[in-house]
């Protein structure tokens, strides 16, 4: 089955500075890769999500890189602002049956 | 998307017995999962809950302890069956809105004593 790993488990930046959560995945034939963002007991909310056939999707302040050779995915955070402090998932799956793999997650602090 | 709810939204309960929860969608969907959350952990797939069949299971998660109803396309239950303190978690469901994508519920706090 798919593995996902996520890197940082933590992470904690400036306000107005970029955050950058890294993800990778194991098996090749998954094609479609949403960010989800899950606020202190709130149910996740995707954020943003990329398709294999796309390198890079950009939405305001958020963007998501995909290196399909590399298995990696990463997520992008510019401007950081206090109210994007959460628990953030990567997560992979293949179109078919639409299993989500997700990673471990990264919690984010942005301090003001 | 679409408007997910799910009952209860938390419960405490004493471990032997088992909990049934309702996951309501205000459309119909081909595919809805149910997942769990440990607390600070990841969401953990339990199984995808199929209309008209029965529901398919990841590994370490089988029918007899979290049975699954799936009677119609907007609608599914889980059971948590003969509870321990281990169960005690956050179940979410899920709904793919033939788009790739899935939304989930609210989630039901589960306590186990």
């Amino acid at each position: 089955g798919e593995n996902v790993e996520q890197h940082p488990s933590t992470l904690s930046v400036q306000e107005g500075d970029s955050a950058v959560i890294k993800c990778t995945y194991s098996d090749s034939a998954s094609n479609y890769f949403p960010w989800y963002k899950q606020e202190l007991g709130k149910r996740p909310q995707l954020i943003i999500d990329i398709r294999s056939n796309v390198g890079e999707k950009k939405d305001q302040r958020i963007a998501v890189t995909l290196n399909k050779t590399a298995k990696h995915f990463s997520l992008h955070i510019t401007e950081t602002q206090p109210e994007d402090s959460a628990v953030y998932f990567c997560a992979a799956s293949k179109r078919t049956g639409n299993q989500f793999y997700f990673g471990t997650g990264t919690s984010l602090t942005v301090i003001p | 998307s679409a408007v997910i709810s799910q009952k209860p939204s938390r419960d405490i309960c004493q471990r032997g017995t088992s909990l049934t929860i309702q996951c309501q969608v205000d459309s119909q969907v081909t595919m809805m999962f149910w997942y769990r959350q440990q607390p600070g952990q990841s969401l953990t797939l339990i199984a995808t809950a199929n209309q008209g069949s029965e529901a398919t299971y990841e590994s370490g998660f089988v029918i007899d302890k979290f049975p699954i109803s799936r009677p119609n396309l907007t609608f599914s239950t889980l059971t948590v069956s003969n509870m321990s303190p281990e169960d005690s978690s956050i179940y979410l469901c899920s709904v793919d809105l033939s788009t790739d994508t899935q939304y989930f519920g609210p989630g039901t706090r589960l306590t186990v004593l």
